[in-house]
């Protein structure tokens, strides 16, 4: 079945850590996104690609990176620069025509 | 600038009642509309969507939205609301012009069904 592959479901990472979430689709999508949401808050976009090696930034881009190295592969580290990185974090893909396919998202806490 | 407005941050409904909730959208030239929802600790699932054709769209789960265009609003609604129906739900727009590709979403509204 044709779907995006979020991993972990959850992660915990100490102060000062880097921490990478996985994100995978065999939807032939050529677009994906990262999205932030916080208890009792809508989506906040972090960053987005349209195309395989290209990227842009979101509204909340600050503390992350990403890569687009592959079109199934769009992978959301979370620095030691984001100062709240307690969230639940949730991939997306698209078609140009259609909605967005999300992911079951993954629950980071600094611990 | 592209934006959606959902007015409530919570419904409340009895189960078999009706249901209404609320999107209004600002977006340049004909917008495409999306309605998702929200379970607790999973990703959005697709309900429906208005990209063109007629104004009542149906969609999964017994939902329906009817877009209005002078307006600007996509209401979602459900004919007799289930307990099952309780969940974060969110409404989204894509312009055609200048389109990144990228969703704008409402802020969500809770939906309680009460037995």
């Amino acid at each position: 079945d044709g779907g995006i592959t979020q991993s972990p479901k959850y992660l915990f990472r100490k102060e000062g850590q880097n921490v990478t979430l996985s994100c995978e689709q065999n939807l032939n999508h050529d677009a994906m996104y990262w999205y932030r949401q916080d208890p009792g808050q809508g989506l906040r976009l972090i960053y987005y690609s349209q195309i395989v090696n290209d990227f842009q930034k979101g509204d909340i881009a600050e503390g992350y990176s990403v890569s687009r190295e592959k079109k199934e592969s769009f992978p959301l580290t979370v620095t030691s620069a984001q100062k709240n990185p307690t969230a639940f974090y949730l991939c997306a893909s698209s078609t140009r025509q259609a909605g967005y396919t999300f992911g079951s998202g993954t629950r980071l806490t600094v611990v | 600038a592209q934006s959606v407005a959902q007015p409530e941050d919570q419904v409340n409904v009895a189960e078999g009642n009706p249901l209404t909730v609320k999107c209004t959208y600002s977006v340049s030239g004909n917008p495409y509309l999306f309605w998702y929802v929200q379970y607790p600790n999973r990703g959005l699932q697709f309900l429906l969507k208005y990209i063109t054709g007629d104004n009542l769209v149906k969609g999964s789960y017994g939902f329906e939205a009817e877009f209005n265009k002078s307006q600007t609003s996509f209401h979602l609604k459900k004919p007799s609301a289930l307990v099952s129906d309780s969940a974060l739900y969110f409404c989204a727009v894509r312009g055609l012009t200048g389109n990144t590709g990228k969703l704008i979403f409402g802020q969500g509204t809770t939906l309680q069904v009460k037995p």
